[in-house]
């Protein structure tokens, strides 16, 4: 069962565009969530989270946005850059005493200059 | 600090060996959580450590995957037998405090291939 989904497997976008990635969960307990970004043989480096007590957070060019209602979450790069080519994980923190990740399966994002 | 480091990066093993990973995490970051990437995949959760506790196991970890963190500091993750179907990347994560707002971070992962 895919508790985190990403429904876009990629994503074209002209350099300095917007980008828009989108997330949906389905389990309501999940309270903090994350992006990252992921080049290939690399780990996943973090970019940006919210609260689920937020509705968005603003960090430079990313913002996400979180509905709870729907729960949808998005990420928002403005302006895209080709730099920013990777591909983004939507993550929900499960909470509880251990507080693990559950991704989803990623979206590839390509900037075209 | 230098981040969360994994050794080695690339392993290549053939079918029936035994391997073993090293992961050092931020220093001072207690918590430590192990991770498997497959192709087309989001990263999947593996066992987490709490100091040298180890507190939770997914059932993704069979009898053949072992895991210590025998100071609360490095972490081993070791895969008995290998079969083609271990072939992943495996990641490696820390983070500090009790706040479910911690940020995990993430190693660079190392990448096996089982033949």
């Amino acid at each position: 069962d895919q508790q985190v989904k990403q429904n876009s497997p990629s994503l074209s976008v002209q350099e300095g565009r917007i980008s828009i990635l989108n997330c949906d969960y389905t389990n309501s307990m999940f309270d903090y969530f994350l992006w990252y970004k992921k080049y290939p043989a690399e780990g996943p480096t973090f970019l940006i989270s919210i609260s689920s007590i937020k509705d968005k957070n603003e960090d430079g060019r990313f913002t996400v946005f979180l509905n709870k209602s729907a729960k949808h979450l998005s990420l928002h790069i403005v302006p895209s850059q080709p730099g920013d080519s990777a591909v983004y994980f939507c993550a929900a923190n499960y909470g509880g005493a251990t507080n693990k990740l559950i991704f989803g399966t990623g979206t590839l994002l390509a900037v075209q200059p | 600090d230098t981040g969360v480091s994994q050794d080695p990066r690339h392993k290549i093993t053939k079918r029936g060996q035994n391997v073993t990973f090293r992961c050092d995490p931020i220093s001072e970051h207690n918590r430590l959580y192990w991770y498997r990437q497959t192709l087309g995949q989001g990263p999947e959760f593996l066992t987490y450590f709490q100091n040298e506790a180890q507190l939770e196991k997914s059932r993704l970890l069979s009898d053949r995957f072992s895991a210590e963190r025998p100071k609360g500091s490095f972490s081993t993750l070791e895969i008995q037998r290998t079969e083609q179907g271990d072939s992943a990347m495996y990641l490696c994560a820390s983070r500090h405090g009790t706040s479910y707002q911690e940020t995990q971070y993430f190693g660079p992962g190392t990448r096996l291939l089982v033949l």
